[in-house]
């Protein structure tokens, strides 16, 4: 069965400050891998996502995530941190054509800026 | 991009009453939809997985009896807690595949759904 780990539980940076989130994963195959972000008491919005080809993805909002095979990683980054980013990141894996079945995600990240 | 709603967007209700929920896909049209519940600060959880004219595949250690899914068209699933009790609150997501085009991959979320039993 797949697995997402997401080590930090909360980052905090400093608008204007680069950002990497962490994300690890567990699956036999090609995974489907996934980056939503969650404000308070709102739902997922999709930031990116990697299904095949070029291993650097760009999503929205700036943000771009790599997925490196040799470490079961697919971590997000951001150049420069905007106030307006601070929220709950998962990242989530899918398998066997990620629409088809549910998607496994991690505990989640929470991200704070400070100004 | 696909648009899924929810509504309602909260709920409370009494202890021992049925609240259904509905999911449905705007812009396009599911077979499948998911349902997923998140504890507060946790992260979601997938309930079931509800497939259009037939019945819902539930995971383990989610009550068929207590949890019903519907999903009578390719752009509606409800979910109805029945008998609900305080525990039952969360915050429940639905998500939808996408059927068609380059995105027949991609699942949208709803917006979700908080639950309040009191």
């Amino acid at each position: 069965a797949q697995s997402v780990t997401q080590p930090d539980i909360h980052i905090t940076v400093s608008e204007g400050a680069s950002l990497e989130l962490r994300c690890n994963y567990s699956y036999g195959a090609t995974p489907y891998l996934f980056w939503y972000v969650q404000s308070p008491g709102q739902g997922l919005q999709l930031l990116l996502k990697y299904f095949s080809g070029d291993t650097l993805v760009q999503g929205i909002k700036g943000f771009e995530a790599e997925f490196k095979r040799s470490q079961s990683s697919f971590n997000l980054r951001k150049p420069s941190v905007h106030w307006s980013d601070a929220a709950e990141y998962f990242c989530a894996v899918g398998a066997g054509g990620a629409g088809r079945r549910a998607l496994t995600f991690g505990s989640g990240t929470r991200l704070q800026v400070q100004p | 991009g696909a648009v899924v709603s929810q509504h309602p967007s909260w709920v409370i209700c009494k202890s021992g009453t049925s609240v259904k929920i509905e999911c449905r896909s705007l812009d396009f049209q599911a077979t499948t939809m998911f349902w997923y519940r998140q504890f507060p600060k946790q992260s979601l959880m997938l309930m079931a997985t509800s497939n259009e004219g037939s019945k819902a595949t539930y995971e383990q250690g989610v009550e068929k009896d207590k949890f019903l899914i519907n999903h009578a068209s390719l752009t509606l699933s409800t979910l109805t807690v029945t008998s609900a009790h305080p525990e039952d609150s969360s915050f429940y997501i639905c998500s939808a595949r996408d059927l068609g085009g380059g995105q027949a991959d991609t699942q949208y979320f709803g917006p979700g759904t908080r639950l309040t039993v009191l």
